[in-house]
């Protein structure tokens, strides 16, 4: 099957700090990338879609100067926590979609951001 | 407002027993379902989907689901666990058609007992 990777996997940084997660689709092209957000012991909640240059479409309640997303080539999507806090403490996971046989979400395998 | 309930939070079995597990779903059109199992350091992998015709779907894994519109659920079975089906468990419909926005369940953590 499609192979998404995620760099780090887990990260620990200091209040105030920004933070860029990467997210790679490693065979095959991403039309459109996802990104969720995983609360422990609670459900994925989508924070953003975006598409291979175009802006992010972010999901209601989410702050796009805080979680900057970039889309920038068919492999590769950025998630950058800005000036992050303690309550930006979570489990961070992307996933991947292409065309045809790669026409679904392929996840990565999410990345732990802990704010001190 | 689509959502996706998953009554059971923790569901243990025995290995060899058959398993269970519950999703609702609140979703104005025909919906697109799915399953997905998530173990430790892996990404959430597709267990099965249901899109439209045959109610009955059979997944990877010896996993089946079945679609009944009449009670809005979509119940994830398997007839005989075995130790390394222990994981979490994620329901999700797809909203806007397909595999575009998906809204996901609480999830259900599943242990299994040799």
């Amino acid at each position: 099957g499609a192979v998404v990777s995620q760099h780090p996997s887990w990260v620990i940084c200091k209040s105030g700090t920004s933070v860029k997660i990467e997210c790679r689709s490693l065979d095959f092209q991403a039309t459109t990338m996802f990104w969720y957000r995983q609360f422990p012991k609670q459900s994925l909640m989508l924070m953003a879609t975006s598409n291979e240059g175009s802006k992010a479409t972010y999901e209601q309640g989410v702050e796009k100067d805080k979680f900057l997303i970039n889309h920038a080539s068919l492999t590769l999507s950025t998630l950058t926590v800005t000036s992050a806090h303690p309550e930006d403490s979570s489990f961070y996971i992307c996933s991947a979609r292409g065309r045809g046989i790669y026409n679904e979400q392929f996840f990565g395998p999410g990345t732990r951001l802990t704010v001190l | 407002a689509q959502s996706v309930t998953q009554p059971d939070i923790h569901i243990t079995v025995s290995e060899g027993a058959s398993l269970e597990l519950r999703c609702n779903y609140s979703y104005g059109a025909t919906p697109y379902l799915f399953w997905y199992v998530q173990s430790p350091g892996q990404g959430l992998q597709l267990l099965l989907k249901y899109f439209s015709g045959d109610t009955l779907v059979q997944g990877i894994k010896g996993f089946e689901a079945e679609f009944k519109r009449s009670q809005s659920s979509f119940n994830l079975r398997k007839p005989s666990v075995h130790w390394s089906d222990a994981a979490e468990y994620f329901c999700a419909v797809g909203s806007s058609g397909g595999y575009n926005k998906l809204i996901f369940g609480a999830g259900t953590r599943l242990a299994v007992h040799p």
